[in-house]
């Protein structure tokens, strides 16, 4: 199994630009997560998804926009990038058993110049 | 609102030294702890999971302890080594009425551990 994976690694951004940050993971967890680490900040949770067709919101999801068309797969789109979107952005998924042990994805790294 | 504090927030010992790491949360009505790693510009990677019913569990050089009445766990790092050297973040998952969790975890800050050859 890959686990959990997430593209790109890296990405500069103009304020004002859009992207997609993509994260698929192939353990067949039916919860997955987007968070982002902000230095001396710790990790705060921006949008996540119970199954596919069903996101909810986190701690911080203003200026993001997520979908779950499938189990696998949950991209985050930012819209109208700003500097204050600058951060560490991991994906995470879990499946929902007794235990629900997380796992994360390697992170992309977003820069808004 | 839980809020999770960890301290010290760096931490540098000299190798083979014993060592502990804490954490401390404010609710405690948690469905489980978690412990992670994390390496420079890399992701998270679990370390150890409590159950709220656990007191302990341990891998290898690793054990973690909780407290849940008191909102405290430690993580214990036996014969530290500068593979050791990294970030340790504790996060917990809250336990909710309805039964079972949220599923939504609140982490730490961290503790920057540094092991000296």
């Amino acid at each position: 199994n890959a686990g959990v994976t997430q593209t790109p690694k890296f990405r500069i951004l103009k304020i004002g630009q859009s992207m997609t940050l993509q994260c698929a993971q192939d353990m067949n967890h039916n919860y997955m997560y987007w968070y982002r680490q902000d230095p001396g900040m710790g990790l705060k949770l921006i949008y996540y998804s119970v199954g596919a067709g069903i996101t909810d919101k986190g701690e911080v999801p203003n200026g993001y926009n997520v979908s779950r068309s499938t189990t696998e797969d949950f991209p985050l789109r930012l819209e109208l990038a700003a500097p204050s979107q600058t951060s560490v952005y991991f994906c995470a998924s879990t499946y929902t058993n007794s235990y629900n042990e997380q796992f994360f994805g390697p992170g992309t790294r977003l820069t808004v110049l | 609102k839980q809020e999770v504090t960890q301290i010290p927030a760096a931490l540098s010992v000299p190798e083979g030294e014993n060592l502990v790491l804490n954490c401390s949360f404010t609710d405690s009505a948690i469905y489980n702890l978690q412990w992670f790693r994390q390496d420079p510009g890399k992701g998270l990677t679990s370390l150890l999971l409590i159950q709220s019913s656990q007191r302990e569990q341990t891998s290898g050089r690793l054990n973690a302890s909780l407290d849940k009445s008191s909102g405290r766990s430690t993580l214990y790092i036996a014969a530290s080594q500068p593979g050791d050297s990294a970030t340790y973040l504790c996060a917990v998952r809250p336990w909710v009425r309805s039964g079972g969790s949220n599923y939504k975890l609140t982490f730490g800050k961290g503790t920057l551990l540094t092991v000296n050859p």
